[in-house]
């Protein structure tokens, strides 16, 4: 398996544009995740689904976030409209709900996204 | 509301020596406890987990762990460590109880082997 697979990996766009980050989950993984990196804050969860229903978006810091999952291989995190403050590592991540993977969150090579 | 704390921003050794990576954490009822790897650039990397069981957890690259409830402890070890072994060290959290799936990461170890 190709793992956990992100896009872009590097996006530089000014304040105000639209950014759109995109995952493909590990295939038979029924559990999405979307973290983001800062050294100020860490690794921070926003958002998670399972069988494509988001289950806890506590984490998302505001309405300029939103995520979906149309499906069982495809999710979206997209903010709009982006600011300076937004500028972080974005990893999706996915998990198996049994077997001897159960717990693990699989990783994605991570979004680097620079807002000017 | 489940929590890690990593007391130690960086930690050093020596190449050969052993290693310790510690870890405490909070959680209600009984913890799912892990340790991941992230190196410069890159994803993080599953090392080892304790679901239920034998207190010692061996994972990969021959790094174990040892679950101390008492303590409410975690600590990541290795009897030798290696120049390649420097990265970045993260422990993190979850429970049945939380809905296992909600995993709380601690804020990460660096650990720097030295030649």
């Amino acid at each position: 398996d190709a793992g956990v697979i992100q896009s872009p990996r590097h996006e530089v766009t000014e304040m105000g544009q639209e950014v759109t980050l995109r995952c493909k989950p590990i295939s038979g993984h029924n559990s999405l995740f979307w973290y983001r990196q800062t050294m100020m804050r860490g690794l921070e969860l926003l958002i998670y689904f399972n069988n494509n229903v988001p289950i806890d978006d506590s984490g998302m810091p505001e309405d300029r976030f939103s995520a979906k999952m149309p499906n069982a291989s495809f999710s979206t995190l997209k903010i709009q409209p982006s600011e300076p403050r937004d500028s972080a590592v974005y990893f999706c991540a996915s998990s198996s709900p049994s077997g001897r993977a159960f717990g693990e969150l699989f990783f994605g090579e991570g979004s680097r996204l620079t807002v000017l | 509301a489940q929590s890690v704390a990593q007391p130690e921003d960086q930690v050093n050794v020596a190449e050969g020596n052993p290693l310790t990576v510690k870890c405490t954490y909070s959680v209600s009822g009984n913890p799912y406890l892990f340790w991941y790897v992230q190196y410069p650039n890159r994803g993080l990397q599953f090392l080892l987990k304790y679901i239920t069981g034998d207190n010692l957890v061996k994972g990969s690259y021959g790094f174990e762990a040892e679950f101390n409830k008492s303590q409410t402890s975690f600590h990541l070890k290795k009897p030798s460590a290696l120049v390649s072994d420097s990265a970045l060290y993260f422990c993190a959290v979850s429970s049945a109880s939380g809905g296992y799936q909600k995993v709380t990461f601690g804020t990460g170890t660096k650990l720097q082997v030295i030649p």
